[in-house]
């Protein structure tokens, strides 16, 4: 079965790097995602990485993707108190025959920014 | 600001009404998607249209009626809910997968629904 795990809080000083870490099972998922949510919203998609790939930079975003020991992890530079929300890793499985399923989130990791 | 619209953004009602959400999207995507998120809690599947077509239904309560009138638009047809039915429910759009590859999914920013 599918699981994805994280940590549920991580707290930061504004200007340093907050490290967001996810584990997942399902060895045969294609992407990984990191959504963020803010209080009210719906889910932005922030980044995501394909499971052939190691690594992934956007701007202040960094993605790590470990195949073997089924790690992902989220790093956002010079963190900013706009950075306040809650980031969810997810993962999609190989499509079912339908063409699209849906994907399995983890509970999310609440990031708390000190000033 | 997001690709997929959903209205209302707030919606109150009764045990005895009946209300629709709706979701648009003009990405082209053909793969549209109901999730229900509860507070402090992750998303959680209830439809994936293909197509459409209905290809997943996540044993959703009749309460629950979704209809995929064409491409672009995306109903949740709700009739005689329960208080715990008051969720978020967020509607997202992808490409379908082709060669066994699935897509990235882009989310609204939901309809939050209360039932009194």
């Amino acid at each position: 079965g599918e699981d994805v795990e994280q940590s549920l809080f991580l707290s930061v000083r504004e200007g340093d790097s907050s490290v967001i870490n996810c584990t997942y099972t399902d060895s045969s998922s294609t992407y990984l995602y990191w959504y963020k949510q803010e209080p009210g919203a719906g889910l932005q998609l922030l980044t995501y990485i394909f499971s052939n790939m190691d690594m992934k930079q956007d701007q202040r975003l960094t993605v790590l993707l470990n195949k073997k020991d089924k790690h992902l992890s989220l790093r956002i530079a010079d963190t900013q108190t706009g950075d306040s929300a809650i980031y969810f890793c997810a993962e999609s499985p190989p499509y079912s025959g339908g063409g699209a399923d849906g994907l399995t989130f983890g509970k999310g990791t609440h990031l708390i920014i000190q000033p | 600001d997001t690709e997929v619209t959903q209205t209302p953004k707030h919606l109150v009602m009764g045990m005895t009404n009946k209300k629709s959400l709706k979701c648009e999207q003009h990405m082209g995507h053909r793969a549209m998607y109901w999730y229900k998120q509860k507070a402090k809690k992750p998303p959680e599947l209830m439809f994936v249209y293909s197509y459409e077509k209905l290809s997943i239904n996540e044993s959703v309560p009749s309460r629950f009626s979704p209809e995929c009138p064409n491409s672009s638009l995306l109903n949740l047809h709700l009739h005689a809910l329960q208080p715990e039915d008051s969720a978020l429910y967020l509607c997202a759009s992808s490409q379908v997968a082709g060669s066994g590859i699935s897509q990235p999914q882009h989310f609204g920013d939901g309809t939050r629904l209360s039932i009194l």
